[in-house]
């Protein structure tokens, strides 16, 4: 059964780092392009970031590029997330996603995590 | 960037009644890649549909989905106590990915 769980959210001041965090199972982690999702409080998902199976093609949203840095460690299953320089607005529950199927501009996504959360406030 | 609206922004319908929910893109969505997702308050997203009309694993077969170009749509044929929720179109044909804004569907 794959199951994808995040951690590392908190309450994080603005201009303030955190690392997020996406261990994975029941899949052959290596072979999957990895994603985060966000959504904010009550309102809809965008897309933050993905990262191929061997890590060497990344891509960002504009909103975050230059800020965050996504990763990942296929010998411990894990995706990371380094936020960096964040504000209020990037304030959300943030989801790991594992890629099904791709298209030309991105891929979609089979399997969720349940979130972390994310709050940056003075 | 490609945008997407969904509308109705919410749709208020009783069990049994058939749902259609509208996905319009700002421009042409590539060979057709559009997904559907559900969301269920406190859930994480659910794939529906992919591939504009193929359904995904385990779903069950009154969703339907259908539309190419600019226009897509999700269909739900006879709406389950279970099928009230949150849904989301997103294409993957245009770089960047994104998502439209939602439609709620809500029991009457």
């Amino acid at each position: 059964e794959v199951e994808l769980l995040e951690s590392g959210g908190g309450l994080v001041q603005p201009g303030g780092s955190l690392r997020l965090s996406c261990a994975a199972s029941g899949f052959t982690f290596s072979t999957y392009a990895m994603n985060w999702v966000r959504q904010a409080p009550g309102k809809g998902l965008e897309w933050v970031s993905s990262i191929n199976g061997g890590g060497s093609n990344i891509y960002y949203a504009d909103s975050v590029k230059g800020r965050f840095t996504i990763s990942r460690d296929n010998s411990r299953n894990t995706v990371y997330l380094q936020m960096n320089s964040l504000r209020p607005d990037d304030t959300a529950l943030y989801y790991c996603a594992k890629r099904d199927g791709c298209g030309n501009g991105g891929c979609y996504y089979d399997y969720w995590g349940q979130g972390t959360l994310v709050t940056v406030s003075s | 960037e490609i945008v997407l609206t969904q509308s109705p922004g919410t749709l208020s319908l009783s069990p049994g009644e058939r749902a259609t929910l509208s996905c319009r893109a700002s421009q042409s969505v590539s060979s057709s890649y559009l997904a559907w997702y559900q969301q269920k308050p406190g859930q994480a997203p659910r794939l529906l549909i992919y591939g504009a009309s193929s359904r995904a694993t385990g779903i069950a077969d009154r969703f339907s989905g259908s539309g190419s170009g600019t226009d897509f749509t999700l269909t739900i044929s006879r709406l389950e106590p279970e099928d009230f929720a949150v849904y989301y179109c997103q294409q993957y044909g245009n770089s960047p990915l994104t998502f439209g804004g939602g439609t709620k569907v809500e029991i009457k």
